[in-house]
């Protein structure tokens, strides 16, 4: 079945530090990619998404392409802010659309000043 | 819209007692999520519907747990004879149907079971 490996957190930056949170997948066909966010206290929220090959979501400074040949959805931000601290999560949906959203564990990131 | 909005935010329950939460999605969409998730992981799938048809449920899921939503509007979801080990927040989210669309989350309705 579909899953999502998500780099273990939890993961501490210093302010404008470079962020990476790997992501890796194991799906059928062309799945769709998404990076979803958890700030404290608030719900899930879509941070960007992919659904080809190649293609780069981007938002709020951050972004990931989408590697089929490496399966993978890697977030990368160059600068992060105190802002950023929260929960980040990796999702796969299927490709027929059909099948709901697969998620990864998360990871917590705390951006210092 | 204000988006997908869950009730109760918080449920505290005697172990053995049924509990039931519902959510209400973005009204323009026809897909309906519930999700439970514990401390340090994930959302854990449980159930989707289409319209009012309860299209998928998860293996994971146990037959104290059921989900309806009629009309094709808010969904509920009924817990019978709580265990502890439901203690969990449920999260409902709520899309259009389609490949890459995006899923939209309520905040969640936190169950813990004593």
């Amino acid at each position: 079945g579909n899953s999502v490996t998500q780099m273990e957190g939890p993961v501490t930056l210093s302010e404008e530090a470079f962020l990476t949170i790997n992501c890796t997948y194991t799906a059928t066909g062309y799945p769709s990619l998404f990076w979803y966010v958890q700030y404290p206290g608030e719900g899930l929220q879509l941070l960007l998404k992919a659904t080809k090959a190649d293609d780069k979501g981007s938002n709020k400074g951050f972004e990931a392409t989408y590697r089929k040949e490496t399966t993978s959805f890697h977030l990368e931000k160059g600068s992060v802010q105190v802002s950023d601290s929260a929960v980040y999560f990796c999702a796969l949906s299927g490709s027929s659309g059909n099948t709901p959203l697969v998620f990864g564990k998360g990871t917590r990131l705390s951006v210092i000043a | 819209d204000t988006g997908v909005s869950q009730n109760p935010r918080h449920k505290i329950t005697k172990r053995g007692q049924n509990v039931t939460f519902r959510c209400d999605p973005i009204s323009e969409h026809n897909r309906l999520y519930w999700y439970r998730q514990t401390l340090g992981q994930g959302p854990e799938f449980l159930t989707y519907f289409q319209n009012e048809a309860q299209l998928e449920k998860s293996r994971l899921l146990s037959d104290r747990f059921s989900a309806e939503r009629p009309k094709g509007s808010f969904s509920t979801l009924e817990i019978q004879r709580t265990e502890q080990g439901d203690s969990a927040m449920y999260l409902c989210a709520s899309s259009f149907e389609g490949v890459g669309t995006e899923a939209f989350f309520g905040q969640g309705t936190r169950l813990t079971v004593v």
